[in-house]
């Protein structure tokens, strides 16, 4: 089993709807979950970071955290064109940060 | 305040040849990472860096790989001799120090991307 897995993927959605993507990880003693964004060519960023069970908005972004389900997921609402990228979910044990593969999204204009 | 720099962008050699990468992280990032990325994966960890000790290098591929951070700042990745296999994109992130864990965020660099001939 992988540590960090995403959904396979692409996703793709119309302008301006919600764009919902999901994250399982299997080492229940991670605290820290992150979702970086990478554009085709380039190296990814950090977009959202979350630490606690529950939601944390930032923006158009919200990222929900589930420990007891090991679960974490991003929303992208009223996604635009510059939206169209592969996220990445980023789970952090001790002090390693462990990457699923990534789920690519392109919004349709 | 200036990002993860890299250098080179892009690498093309020869199977058997030697290369080396080179990355200097935000400053004042005490802990420096290096990944490689395969097409279609997430980055995978090789080596971790806190100040210039290596204090993870459990995935680094020692028979040819090879890395250091003297003086706890810039950083070399190296490989010698480079194989097809290797050919990926080389990333180098930064974080405030990890010491005692916490939650520091990791910022990337640009990334080498190595094609190995």
């Amino acid at each position: 089993q992988k540590e960090v897995e995403q959904n396979s993927g692409p996703l793709s959605v119309p302008e301006g709807a919600i764009a919902s993507l999901n994250c399982t990880y299997s080492d229940r003693g991670s605290q820290s979950f992150f979702w970086y964004r990478q554009y085709s060519g380039k190296s990814p960023e950090l977009i959202m970071s979350i630490y606690s069970n529950g939601d944390k908005e930032d923006g158009r972004f919200t990222a929900q955290l589930n420990k007891a389900s090991q679960y974490v997921s991003l929303l992208i609402r009223d996604s635009q064109p510059s939206d169209s990228a592969t996220y990445l979910c980023a789970v952090k044990g001790d002090y390693k940060l462990s990457f699923g593969a990534g789920t690519t999204v392109t919004v349709r204009a | 305040e200036a990002g993860v720099v890299q250098s080179p962008r892009y690498k093309i050699i020869e199977k058997k040849q030697p290369v080396a990468f080179w990355c200097n992280p935000i400053s004042g990032h005490n802990t420096l990472y290096w990944y490689l990325q395969n097409l279609g994966q997430g980055p995978e960890l090789l080596i971790r860096y806190e100040n210039e000790e290596a204090v993870d290098d459990s995935q680094l591929p020692k028979d040819r790989f090879s890395a250091e951070r003297l003086k706890g700042v810039d950083s070399t990745l190296k490989i010698q001799p480079a194989e097809l296999g290797d050919s990926a994109v080389y990333l180098c992130a930064s974080s405030p120090s990890t010491s005692g864990g916490g939650n520091n965020e990791q910022f990337f660099g640009p990334g080498t991307r190595l094609t190995v001939l």
